[in-house]
């Protein structure tokens, strides 16, 4: 299987502040590549899907990219409600496979 | 609007079996390939398996060794996880979610079911 590493696993930031998540594939996986954001006692909701395209309705201050085996989500200006965890997932073969998520609180 | 609902979870004695239900509305069920997902308490998501939207192909993590099972009825717009031999690492809140137009992605997901382990 694919192996799905993010880091940090965990971060604390300020409101306002620029978040960056990386997560990094054990192959080359080209753009095949989501996102999700799990609010606190939530199910997950999509955030972003093939590596950079953010799903219908997602605020504008998330952005991703990356391609191959390195993909970032960045949150241009923290807000509270961004308070998650945050899992980025393989689509690239029949076995999907999850990073092990970074939780990101406010300082 | 799309709506997936989780049924069946409950306690379990370890060794025994249990089937999940999943009942969805809201969208055309029979194009869509559908998921299971699970979520030990406190723990991160971990894929469980994916049905193609006829029913035809079927993909499992292999972690699960054979035991667990998905099928659907599409006419009843519903999806199914039969799980045998449960143990107790098993014991996880159970997503039901639905694939995109490229089945893979997972475009929603439902609230969840937990399933408990122990005797």
């Amino acid at each position: 299987d694919i192996q799905m590493t993010q880091f940090p696993s965990s971060l604390s930031a300020s409101v306002g502040d620029r978040v960056t998540i990386t997560c990094q594939a054990s192959q080359d996986i080209s753009n095949h590549l989501t996102w999700f954001q799990q609010r606190p006692g939530q199910a997950p909701t999509l955030l972003v899907y093939d590596a950079s395209t953010l799903y219908k309705g997602d605020p504008s201050r998330f952005s991703a990219s990356g391609s191959g085996t390195v993909f970032t989500l960045t949150i241009s200006s923290l807000q509270p409600e961004d308070i998650a965890t945050y899992y980025c997932q393989q689509f690239d073969d029949d076995h999907l496979t999850f990073g092990g998520g970074t939780k990101v609180q406010i300082k | 609007q799309v709506q997936v609902v989780e049924s069946g979870g409950g306690v379990v004695q370890p060794g025994r079996s249990l089937r999940l239900s999943c009942a969805a509305s809201g969208f055309t069920f029979n194009i869509y390939g559908m998921h299971w997902v699970r979520q030990a308490p406190g723990k991160g998501l971990e894929w469980v398996a994916v049905t193609s939207y006829d029913g035809s192909t079927a993909y499992y993590a292999d972690s699960l060794k054979g035991r667990f099972t998905i099928s659907r009825d599409n006419s009843r717009n519903t999806i199914y996880l039969q799980m045998n031999s449960l143990r107790a690492e098993d014991t996880a809140v159970y997503y039901c979610a639905k694939g995109s137009a490229y089945y893979r992605v997972i475009d929603y997901w439902g609230q969840g079911t937990l399933v408990t382990v122990s005797s």
